[in-house]
């Protein structure tokens, strides 16, 4: 079946620094993915929509200027936490739509952010 | 925008016992997915319901989704501790998937 994979499975990192979080499709090709973030005990929020070749979609109440994502390419959308506080620790999910598929999204195993 | 709410929030059952979680929705639906997911993890694909009045099963894990496509619901026959985690649904709305608060299940051996 379609993988989604995401690097850095966790990672930790000072207040103010920025953290890039890489998703990438290994067997389809993805021209939508999306981001998601999830409080402990808490669903998955979605974030924003990224589209390969164009700006991002963000949902209402996320700052753009801090979630930067990029969609360079059909299997690979990337999102940087800039200045990171550590109210921005927290679980964040990626999801990709088959191009070539139906309406199934696969999702990757996540991304745990510590900002300390 | 679309809500879902889904019931219970938690639910302890004993291994072997049934159980019902349900979802439902403040509009109607055009694409109810159910996902598990172990805590600290990524989402497990568990069916995909259209159709009014569409029922799926896989294994032990029915889903159904009524006529009025507004309300789903996930039925697990004889638990089992592998079904513990957590059951989101997720509602197609425009192309994204908007998730319900989830419904964390524990099974007791």
């Amino acid at each position: 079946g379609a993988v989604v994979s995401q690097h850095p499975s966790w990672v930790i990192c000072k207040s103010g620094t920025s953290v890039k979080i890489e998703c990438r499709s290994l067997d389809f090709q993805a021209t939508t993915m999306f981001w998601y973030r999830q409080f402990p005990k808490q669903s998955l929020m979605l974030m924003a929509t990224s589209n390969e070749g164009s700006k991002a979609t963000y949902e209402q109440g996320v700052e753009k200027d801090k979630f930067l994502i990029n969609h360079a390419s059909l299997t690979l959308s990337t999102l940087t936490v800039t200045s990171a506080h550590p109210e921005d620790s927290s679980f964040y999910i990626c999801s990709a739509r088959d191009s070539a598929g139906a309406h199934e999204q696969y999702f990757g195993p996540g991304t745990r952010l510590t900002v300390t | 925008s679309q809500e879902l709410e889904q019931s219970p929030q938690s639910l302890i059952v004993q291994e072997g016992k049934n159980l019902t979680i349900n979802c439902t929705s403040s509009k109607t639906l055009y694409g109810l997915y159910w996902y598990k997911q172990k805590y600290g993890e990524g989402l497990i694909f568990l069916m995909m319901l259209q159709k009014g009045g569409e029922e799926k099963s896989h294994e032990k894990i029915t889903a159904k989704l009524d006529e009025k496509k507004q309300q789903s619901s996930l039925h697990i026959t004889a638990s089992q501790p592998s079904h513990a985690g957590i059951y989101l649904c997720g509602a197609d709305e425009g192309g994204k998937l908007i998730f319900g608060q989830g419904t964390e299940l524990s099974v007791k051996p």
